[in-house]
């Protein structure tokens, strides 16, 4: 059974860079076929995709973010990475890693992490 | 690109049906078959309910189906459940190879 968990701060002083790490277990990361998400939820809002890395690599993010962002890999330790810059208020969300086996099939979720962007 | 259309709430009464539906473009919901559905409880990480327009993930529930025409996708949930009670997201692949959600739709039984 494929689990995922995030872990990182949860709060970060405005302007700084937000950092999230998700450990993978129950599957290599480095198995063909699946992207490797970022998505997050403002409090009391919807869910936001923030992009994704593909197992070759590969990386998309979404148009509003993709000046701010980093998703990247280390199949070393079986985890992928978020970073996001320059963070306001507006970027205090619970982020949730997935995995998706398409590129909207996300069939596995960690449980959330609520980042906080206060001073 | 812009969030996909969804109504923000529906409603129904246990044993009927209720439809949501989910509006983008042709650039997405119209132009691919990658549309999926999530249910979220209060407080959970969303669970997959539908992907591919109208296939069923194993362990889901054969009350929920999915179908889309045009650039409009829709999930059906028949005979509703008061565990059905939740907030649904749609998502959709885009032509350029990013992903949309829905608004959300929060689903009350009545």
């Amino acid at each position: 059974q494929v689990q995922l968990q995030e872990s990182g701060p949860g709060l970060v002083k405005p302007s700084q860079t937000l950092s999230l790490t998700c450990t993978v277990s129950g599957g290599s990361i480095n198995n063909g076929g699946y992207y490797w998400n970022w998505i997050r939820q403002r409090p009391g809002k919807g869910l936001e995709w923030i992009g994704y890395i593909y197992y070759s690599g590969s990386t998309y993010y979404s148009p509003s973010l993709k000046s701010r962002v980093t998703i990247s890999v280390d199949t070393s330790k079986n985890q992928f990475s978020l970073k996001l810059n320059s963070v306001t208020a507006a970027d205090t969300a619970v982020y949730f890693c997935a995995r998706a086996e398409a590129v909207t099939k996300f069939d596995y979720w960690g449980q959330g992490t609520l980042v906080t962007v206060s001073s | 690109q812009s969030a996909l259309t969804q109504p923000a709430s529906v409603s129904g009464s246990p044993g009927q049906s209720i439809t949501i539906s989910c509006t983008g473009t042709s650039s997405d919901v119209g132009g691919y078959n990658s549309v999926s559905w999530y249910q979220q409880h209060p407080g959970k990480a969303p669970k997959l309910m539908i992907y591919d327009v109208s296939n069923r993930p194993s362990g889901v529930s054969n009350r929920f189906s999915g179908s889309k025409s045009g650039n409009t996708a829709s999930l059906t949930i028949s005979g509703l459940q008061a565990e059905d009670e939740a907030d649904y997201y749609c998502s959709s692949s885009t032509r350029s190879s990013t992903v949309v959600f829905g608004g959300g739709t929060n689903l009350t039984v009545l």
